[in-house]
This record gives C-alpha cells, sequence and structure tokens, in this order.
C-alpha cells in the first residue's frame, strides 16, 4: 500500500511555462485534494473532488485547473507558471464525505520553483 | 468562510515540561477539529482529532480540548521528548477543512 503517490517530487519552471503535477491513491479513496504549503501560511486547499466526477475550488484556486481523471488520480495544472506559484504542493485524499471527519492522507509532496 | 487562528508560531521548551498550542475558529457550524503534525520535509500526519460532540479527547501524551461556545480547542502535549520537535497544524471542518498557520515546536534535551 502506497497511499498517495505525487510526481514529480521537485521541479523548476520558467516564467509562462505550463506543468501538470500527479496524484494517485491506491487507498479505494472517494475524496482528494490539492493543497499549497508556503512559509507561514499554512497549508491552503486549492481545490478538491469530493467524489469521482465532482469537482471544485478551495481557497486558492486562481491560476490553476484539476481533473479527477478517475477514483485514483487527481492532477493539478498550472497553465503560466508565476513566480508566485513557487510552493510545495501536497496531493491528499480521505474515504468519504469530503470534509466530515473523514482522516486526510497526504502525499509527501512536491516541491516547485518558478523562476 | 471559515477562519483559523492558530498561537503561538514558536514554542520553546525544555525536555520533559508540558506543551500547549491553542487554535481559534470563526465558523460555529465547524465540527470536525483534527491536529497534524509535520517533522522538517515531511509531509502532514494526523495525530488526534476531536469532533464537536465531545469536549477533551486523550491519547497516551497528548491531549485535545474543545470549548464550543468560546470556539476554541487547543492542543496539549505532556512530557516533551526532543522526538516531539516538528511544526502542529490544527484545523477546523464546516464543509471544508481549514488549516492554522503552524506552531513550530522546539524540545530541547
Amino acid at each position: 500500500n502506497a497511499g498517495v503517490t505525487q510526481t514529480p517530487k521537485f521541479q523548476v519552471l520558467k516564467t509562462g511555462q505550463s506543468m501538470t503535477l500527479q496524484c494517485a491513491q491506491d487507498m479505494n479513496h472517494n475524496s482528494m485534494y490539492w493543497y499549497r504549503q508556503d512559509p507561514g501560511m499554512g497549508l491552503r486547499l486549492i481545490y478538491y473532488s469530493a467524489s469521482e466526477g465532482t469537482t471544485d475550488k478551495g481557497e486558492v484556486p486562481n491560476g490553476y485547473n484539476v481533473s479527477r481523471l478517475n477514483k485514483r488520480e487527481f492532477s493539478l495544472r498550472l497553465e503560466s507558471a508565476a513566480p508566485s506559484q513557487t510552493s510545495v504542493y501536497f496531493c491528499a485524499s480521505s474515504e468519504s464525505g469530503g470534509f466530515s471527519g473523514n482522516t486526510i492522507y497526504f502525499g509527501e509532496g512536491s516541491w516547485l520553483t518558478v523562476v | 468562510g471559515e477562519n483559523v487562528e492558530q498561537h503561538p508560531s514558536t514554542l520553546s521548551v525544555q525536555e520533559g515540561d508540558s506543551a500547549v498550542i491553542k487554535c481559534t475558529y470563526s465558523d460555529s457550524a465547524s465540527n470536525y477539529f483534527p491536529w497534524y503534525k509535520q517533522e522538517l520535509g515531511k509531509r502532514p500526519q494526523l495525530i488526534i482529532d476531536i469532533r464537536s460532540n465531545v469536549g477533551e479527547k486523550k491519547d497516551q501524551r497528548i491531549a485535545v480540548t474543545l470549548n464550543k461556545t468560546a470556539k476554541h480547542f487547543s492542543l496539549h502535549i505532556t512530557e516533551t521528548q526532543p522526538e516531539d520537535s516538528a511544526v502542529y497544524f490544527c484545523a477546523a471542518s464546516p464543509t471544508k477543512l481549514i488549516f492554522g498557520t503552524g506552531t513550530r515546536l522546539q524540545v530541547f534535551p
């Protein structure tokens, strides 16, 4: 059981480039999330998918798009990267019910630098 | 929307002492309050959580208390050890899980 796996672990982008962060979970969870973590800001929700086929905006969705490809996979896309998107990105999943009290499990994180 | 404030931002204690981290939330509809621990360069991991129908929960050296009237909840770590050194995040959930800004705990031997 790998849990939540995300790739790549490290990436450097030039301003204006695009890229997709991939995430997969093998726990048969219904809900998946993308967070970003910046120093002094805690973890902020970018987008989430309460169940397969649905996606919703979180606290900081601007500049991002997501795709819930199937139950296992939830990708995050930066269409035109900006230096303000330099951050650590965490994918996460939970059993069901969005945020109704199910434990959220995080991936190992993706360190993204935009120059 | 929900707003979660966490204090202090840094906390240094001597090994064996207790540590207390406090959080306040704004949305009275919040009903789930987890605490996550994040070691340097690692992923956040759940250490304890509490639901709104409970006032206190304990798990060995850690405990969480919840005061719904005052809209605050706290993490208590007793008999701290160097391996407790990490960043701790509180969170509150009405419909979306909103995190506090974190507390860096350092336990000195």
